[in-house]
């Protein structure tokens, strides 16, 4: 079965400052990973979605994310953060064996501070 | 283009009664599916339809029904509400084809259901 976590429930970062949102997963297959943002009171945002290829993945609004297999990590950063990137962070998995539902991690709550 | 539409946006309802959430997908998605979000967590998988046939269920009670129209449009049917149930529900469609797994699954803004 897959899974997926975001070990920090808040990540607190200066605007301006690069930004680091962490998640590791494990799924049994080769794994299709994605990021997706949730403004308050909204739904899901897609980000981005690593399935094969380069390791660094470029996303919507300067949002980037590193696979990493041996670590099975797929990190979330941000060279310089915006106030305006402050929103709940989910990481999802599936496995690339088939057409799976999403499996999400608990969210990572981004706050960035002026 | 519209992306997924869901309705209600907001609703309450008493423990015991029966609620329906209709989706619309992106104009050209097939693949319907249903997920729950408690405050506090991450979405949780209930249905997923693709061409009317129910292609996946998650760890839902049979309380928890969906179906989807000859035009892909879904609706989520949910009986003798618990408070438990209290929750964000969100549709979501991704785009056919042979992508399977690697297509983006695009989500609604979701409908607030409180159980009271």
């Amino acid at each position: 079965a897959q899974s997926v976590a975001q070990p920090e429930d808040q990540v607190n970062v200066a605007e301006g400052n690069p930004l680091t949102v962490k998640c590791t997963y494990s799924v049994s297959g080769n794994p299709y990973l994605f990021w997706y943002v949730q403004y308050p009171n909204r739904g899901l945002q897609f980000l981005l979605k690593y399935i094969t290829g380069d390791n660094l993945v470029k996303g919507s609004y300067g949002f980037e994310a590193e696979f990493n297999k041996s670590q099975t990590s797929f990190h979330l950063k941000k060279p310089s953060a915006l106030v305006s990137d402050s929103a709940l962070y989910f990481c999802a998995v599936r496995d690339g064996s088939g057409n799976t539902p999403l499996v999400f991690g608990k969210g990572t709550r981004l706050s960035v501070i002026a | 283009d519209a992306g997924v539409t869901q309705s209600p946006t907001h609703l309450i309802k008493t423990r015991g009664q029966h609620v329906t959430l209709r989706c619309s997908p992106i104009s050209g998605h097939k693949s319907v599916s249903w997920y729950q979000q408690v405050l506090g967590q991450g979405p949780q998988f209930i249905f997923q339809y693709y061409e009317k046939e129910e292609r996946g269920r998650g760890n839902f009670p049979d309380r928890f029904s969906a179906r989807q129209f000859p035009n892909y449009s879904s609706e989520l049917n949910v009986n003798a509400l618990l408070l438990g149930d209290s929750a964000l529900y969100l549709c979501a469609s991704s785009p056919p084809g042979t992508g399977g797994g690697r297509n983006t699954i695009y989500f609604g803004e979701g409908s607030w259901l409180t159980v009271v």
